[in-house]
């Protein structure tokens, strides 16, 4: 079975810091792409950025709303996929999803964590 | 980047009713275009994934057509187990783009 758990969610400080980390089980991580998907309170889903398999060379994509402020990053020897946050502003407060892209041209994202949450406020 | 526009943004319908949600794509995504199903409180669901591929475990009732700028999905009879909000999603352009969200009510 897939599972993909996210943690390190919590409240910090507008221009703090925060690294989310995503837990993966059920299937060979280093297959897939990755991406993180975020929901602020009363909003709708956002895309955060996606970090490519080995084969792509690890490249990443950002939303606009984050480039220069976040960095995704994957190990593939602990099946695990990370988000670190830099100056965070409260607009970046949101649940965060860890999601696995499907294997097709242009992935879907077929499997999703619960979300971790991360609130930043002062 | 693509914008995403899903219409209703809310609908209410009885059990058994055939319940359609539109989404418009602001350019032509071919048939890159997913569908989400999201309860509170719940890990984000693959419905429909290239337009009109049922994802796996996706009950029968749930369909999705279109291509290029005009996609559906379509439940053909809602169940309460249904409620929750539908999201669409274009994979064809960086940056993905999802739709505003249609919350799907019960009456």
């Amino acid at each position: 079975e897939v599972q993909l758990v996210e943690s390190g969610g919590g409240l910090v400080q507008p221009g703090g810091s925060l690294r989310l980390s995503c837990a993966a089980s059920g299937f060979s991580f280093s297959d897939h792409y990755m991406d993180w998907v975020r929901q602020a309170p009363g909003k709708g889903l956002e895309w955060v950025g996606r970090i490519r398999k080995k084969s792509g060379s690890y490249t990443t994509e950002y939303a606009a709303s984050v480039k220069d402020r976040f960095t995704i990053s994957r190990d593939d020897s602990k099946n695990s996929l990370y988000l670190q946050m830099n100056g965070l502003k409260t607009e970046d407060t949101a649940v965060y999803y860890c999601s696995r892209a499907d294997r097709t041209a242009h992935p879907a994202f077929d499997h999703w964590g619960q979300g971790t949450l991360v609130t930043v406020s002062s | 980047d693509i914008q995403m526009t899903q219409s209703p943004s809310t609908l209410s319908a009885s059990v058994g009713d055939r319940v359609t949600i539109t989404c418009r794509a602001s350019q032509s995504v071919s048939s890159w275009l997913a569908w989400y199903q999201l309860k509170p409180g719940k890990a984000p669901r693959l419905l429909i994934y290239q337009a009109s591929t049922l994802g796996g475990g996706v009950p029968s009732r749930f369909s999705g057509r279109g291509s290029g700028t005009e996609f559906t999905l379509t439940i053909s009879s809602l169940q309460p187990d249904d409620l929750a909000t539908y999201y669409c999603q274009q994979s064809n352009f960086y940056p993905l783009t999802f739709g505003g969200g249609t919350k799907v009510e019960i009456k």
